[in-house]
C-alpha cells in the first residue's frame, strides 16, 4: 500500500524566500508529525497533529515556521523568510494511533537547501 | 547534555562479525525505546522496539537497562546489507502528550567484504 509521501523531494530557496512543504500521510492515520534532520544529526521533533488539531508545536524553532493540517489528512509545513540555518531534511511521519503511540512511518523527506 | 547519546562511529566491520552499539538517555521517566535504521539519503525505518526483558529478532538483539539508562543493539553475523546508520530513539511518553520521538545522532555501520 501507499506509504507517507512528501513533496517536493528537493527544494532550493534563496535566503528570504518563503517555502511550503507538503506531506500526504498514510490514509486513515490520525497522528502526523514533522521532524527536522540536519546533516549528521538525528531527526528533531517540530510539531504534532491529531487529526486537524495541532496539539504540540513546541519544537518549531521560530515564528517563521508554521504548520497546518486543515482537513486532518494532508499537512503543509511553511517556512517564511528562509535562512541558511533552515537547510535540512524535513521529515513527516504518521501513525494510526492517537498521540502516535504506535509505530511512526516516515516519508522520504524534503531536502531544503537555502542559498 | 544531549537527551540521547550515541557514538557516531563509523564502525567498520568485516562480513560475519558481531557488532554492538550502545546508547544512553537522560530522561529517567522515558517509557519506550526503539532502534531505527536509516540508509543514506533515506527515511528512518523502525528496526525494533526495546523491552525491559530484552528482545531478539533474528540476528538482532536489543537490551534495555533502566537503572543505568542504557540501551544496546547487538548484530550477529553482519551482512553487507546491514550497512546503515542506526538511530537510538526514546519516547518520553509523558501523560497527555504526543509520542515525540527523541533521536540520537545515530551510529554509522559499514560492513565490508
Amino acid at each position: 500500500g501507499a506509504g507517507v509521501s512528501q513533496s517536493p523531494r528537493y527544494k532550493v530557496a534563496k535566503r528570504g524566500q518563503d517555502v511550503a512543504l507538503r506531506c500526504d500521510p498514510i490514509s486513515g492515520h490520525v497522528s502526523l508529525f514533522w521532524y527536522q534532520q540536519a546533516l549528521g544529526q538525528g531527526p528533531e521533533f517540530l510539531t504534532y497533529f491529531q487529526n486537524e488539531a495541532q496539539l504540540d508545536k513546541s519544537g518549531l524553532p521560530s515564528d517563521r515556521f508554521f504548520a497546518e493540517r486543515p482537513e486532518g489528512s494532508v499537512s503543509t509545513l511553511k517556512i517564511q523568510r528562509t535562512q541558511q540555518e533552515d537547510s535540512a531534511v524535513y521529515l513527516c511521519a504518521s501513525s494510526f494511533s492517537r498521540q502516535g503511540a504506535g509505530e511512526q512511518y516516515f516519508g522520504p523527506g524534503t531536502r531544503l537547501t537555502v542559498t | 547534555r544531549k537527551e540521547v547519546e550515541q557514538d557516531p562511529g563509523p564502525f567498520n566491520v568485516p562480513e560475519g562479525a558481531t557488532v554492538a552499539f550502545n546508547c544512553t538517555y537522560s530522561n529517567s521517566a522515558s517509557q519506550s525505546f526503539f532502534w531505527y535504521r536509516q540508509d543514506c539519503r533515506k527515511e528512518p525505518k523502525l528496526l525494533m522496539s526495546v523491552y525491559s526483558s530484552g528482545n531478539e529478532d533474528g540476528r538482532f538483539t536489543a537490551q534495555l537497562n533502566r537503572a543505568s539508562q542504557y540501551i544496546s543493539l547487538l548484530i550477529r553475523d553482519s551482512k553487507l546489507s546491514d550497512s546503515a546508520t542506526y538511530l537510538c530513539v526514546v519516547n518520553p511518553w509523558e501523560t497527555g502528550t504526543a509520542s515525540k520521538l527523541t533521536f540520537g545522532t545515530g551510529t554509522r555501520l559499514q560492513v565490508t567484504l
